[in-house]
């Protein structure tokens, strides 16, 4: 089955500092992927549409100078979080669409983001 | 815009008793609906998926979901409960074939008794 992998798989970071987070699907290609925020005990919130080649659509609410999404490759997306701060500390998931392969999304194992 | 609602964010049934998770949905269009399951510290994996074929849908793992028009609904059921199934059960809808990121449920936790 189509897997998707996410680097690193938690980080912890000092506040005002960067971190790039990197979904990389491993056996298909992806055009586009998305990116969502889980924080403890809630439900997953789409934060952008990753698109290979052009800039990522961000949901209402998402600034998009913090989250900077790059989407490279047709395998490759990275989410940014730039000067970071401690309420930036959540638990980030990617998922990936195959590219001809319908409408299922395939989900990354999550990257949990500390921020002291 | 679509949203998701689960009823009932803690389910608990005894070990062989039938699973039953709640899904309701709300769509200005036929919807693609999904069930994910997550285990602690991981990622989604897709249970199952409906996508205006046979509203019965049958999943991994012995799940399997009724798409309900009338009743907006999209409810998770297995016939007996295994230890195993354990973990949080995530309800989601695209109005775009899958094309768009899903709008997800606030999440049930199944626990299951011994």
């Amino acid at each position: 089955g189509a897997v998707v992998s996410q680097h690193p798989s938690r980080v912890i970071c000092k506040s005002g500092t960067s971190v790039k987070i990197e979904c990389r699907s491993l056996d298909f290609q992806a055009t586009t992927m998305f990116w969502y925020r889980q924080f403890p005990k809630k439900s997953l919130m789409l934060m952008a549409t990753s698109n290979e080649g052009s800039k990522a659509t961000y949901e209402q609410g998402v600034e998009k100078d913090k989250f900077l999404i790059n989407h490279a490759s047709l395998t490759l997306s990275t989410l940014t979080v730039t000067s970071a701060h401690p309420e930036d500390s959540s638990f980030y998931i990617c998922s990936a669409r195959e590219d001809g392969g319908g409408f299922t999304q395939y989900f990354g194992p999550g990257t949990r983001l500390t921020v002291l | 815009a679509q949203s998701v609602t689960q009823l009932g964010s803690h389910v608990s049934v005894s070990e062989g008793a039938l699973v039953l998770l709640r899904c309701n949905y709300s769509s200005s269009v036929p919807p693609y609906l999904f069930w994910y399951v997550q285990y602690p510290n991981q990622g989604l994996q897709l249970l199952l998926k409906y996508t205006s074929a046979a509203t019965l849908v049958k999943g991994i793992n012995g799940f399997e979901a009724e798409f309900k028009k009338s009743e907006t609904s999209f409810h998770l059921t297995k016939p007996s409960a295994h230890m195993s199934d354990a973990a949080e059960y995530f309800c989601a809808v695209s109005e775009q074939r899958g094309a768009d990121g899903l709008t997800f449920g606030k999440g049930t936790h199944l626990i299951i008794q011994p």
